[in-house]
């Protein structure tokens, strides 16, 4: 089946700081990818999305790119706030609407 | 963006009593509405997709007696835990959407659900 495996947390990071989260997958054929942030006391959000293979998707300073060839959708950052303190969860889909969340990774910035 | 609400935010219960979850959409109108559970430190799980109006369709796995799912209106759906125990306990989502499409669903905050 289809599954997502994103890098364990927590992880802890100066203001500034570089952040890369990886994401990889298993799936059959090419799925659209998303990256979903959740912040304290909210619900997820959409924060970038790639549909098909070499796709970058960016939003807020953030990026992934989908590699085919490495089954692979990681996040970066070139420099993180305070604000970008949350929960991160990869996510894949086949033109359908379930989703298929990898479990989350904690993100803590500071000052 | 579109605002999707829960209520309970956190709720403790005995064993053997239901609960019951609302997922509003305040907002916009929800043709199709998610419910999602997450245990700690994983992924979230598809539990079931309602459409307003029609029956639930639960995922494999799902008790659909167990975990009730109401989708009256296109701004509610409920989800009921009946006879809930303790391995029911997890952290409820629900997300809402229109035309199903997965790039507009929008997310509630979550339930803590704790059966004692």
């Amino acid at each position: 089946g289809n599954s997502v495996t994103q890098m364990e947390g927590p992880v802890t990071l100066s203001e500034e700081a570089f952040l890369t989260i990886n994401c990889t997958y298993t799936a059959t054929g090419y799925p659209s990818l998303f990256w979903y942030v959740q912040y304290p006391g909210e619900g997820l959000q959409l924060l970038l999305k790639a549909t098909k293979a070499d796709d970058k998707g960016s939003n807020k300073g953030f990026e992934a790119t989908y590699r085919k060839e490495t089954t692979s959708f990681h996040l970066e950052k070139g420099s993180v706030q305070v604000s970008d303190s949350a929960v991160y969860f990869c996510a894949l889909t086949f033109n359908d609407y379930k989703l298929s969340f990898g479990a989350g990774t904690t993100v803590t910035v500071r000052a | 963006g579109a605002v999707v609400s829960q209520h309970p935010s956190w709720v403790i219960c005995k064993s053997g009593t239901s609960v019951k979850i609302e997922c509003r959409s305040l907002d916009f109108q929800a043709t199709t509405m998610f419910w999602y559970r997450q245990f700690p430190k994983q992924s979230l799980m598809l539990m079931a997709t309602s459409n307003e109006g029609s029956k639930a369709t639960y995922e494999q796995g799902v008790e659909k007696d167990k975990f009730l799912i109401n989708h009256a209106s296109l701004t509610l759906s409920t989800l009921t835990v009946t006879s809930a125990h303790p391995e029911d306990s997890s952290f409820y989502i629900c997300s809402a959407s229109w035309r199903g499409r997965t790039d507009t669903q929008y997310f509630g905050p979550g339930t803590r659900l704790t059966v004692l």
